[in-house]
């Protein structure tokens, strides 16, 4: 079973900053986050991960609560390229991925 | 190269055939996955082999038969498929370590069984 909840769907304007949460308050302290996104009809794609720290790099920032039972996925100028399906994965060394349903991302002109 | 190649990227197969999907990879990973995914629903995990075995089946019928000839190959042979099987087959690799677990996806084969 999937160990996160995020929200089924999200639209934003091009070019805001587009904000995704997901809740993971089953987590335990060896899980990491991790985040992967799905453009249609192509394979997943990894944005970020983080254990504890807020992390940045091209494409995105997470931020973590300090209780780590919930991030936010931060694009911070989102383009139409960037509709796509985001999931948040919660994982340690020896599991496998599970992916819960996501959040469908519809990026609006 | 970081790439993981699928092949084909479609395949129409009718229920009495015996086809085959498959998957490469040259980065060195030693686990990799098969998932299915059917329209808008996420993946889901199908078998995991590890440094050439099948270490995870997650209950799937035997007219799934994955191979993985060596370090960089995977197959998943088919035969005898309904037309519920049609879906997207994802093959993905890893290379696991204790703060770091990035998968690698391909792009996918897309069946339709008729």
């Amino acid at each position: 079973d999937a160990k996160t909840t995020q929200p089924t769907s999200m639209d934003c304007a091009e070019g805001r900053a587009a904000n995704l949460p997901c809740n993971h308050s089953t987590i335990s302290g060896n899980e990491y986050v991790y985040w992967y996104r799905q453009i249609h009809s192509q394979g997943p794609q990894y944005i970020i991960h983080g254990l504890k720290n807020n992390e940045t790099n091209e494409m995105a920032s997470l931020i973590i609560t300090e209780d780590r039972k919930s991030s936010t996925l931060i694009l911070p100028h989102a383009t139409l390229r960037d509709t796509a399906v985001y999931y948040c994965i919660v994982l340690s060394y020896g599991q496998n991925f599970v992916f819960g349903p996501g959040t469908r991302l519809s990026v609006l002109p | 190269d970081t790439e993981v190649t699928q092949t084909p990227k479609h395949l129409v197969m009718g229920m009495t055939n015996k086809k085959s999907l498959k998957c490469e990879q040259h980065m060195g990973h030693r686990a990799m996955y098969w998932y299915k995914q059917k329209a808008k629903k996420p993946p889901e995990l199908m078998f995991v082999y590890s440094y050439e075995k099948l270490s995870i089946n997650e209950s799937v019928p035997s007219r799934f038969s994955p191979e993985c000839p060596n370090s960089s190959l995977l197959n998943l042979h088919l035969h005898a498929l309904q037309p519920e099987d049609s879906a997207l087959y994802l093959c993905a690799s890893s290379q696991p370590s204790r703060d770091r677990l990035l998968y690698t996806f391909g792009s996918g084969t897309r069946l339709t069984v008729v």
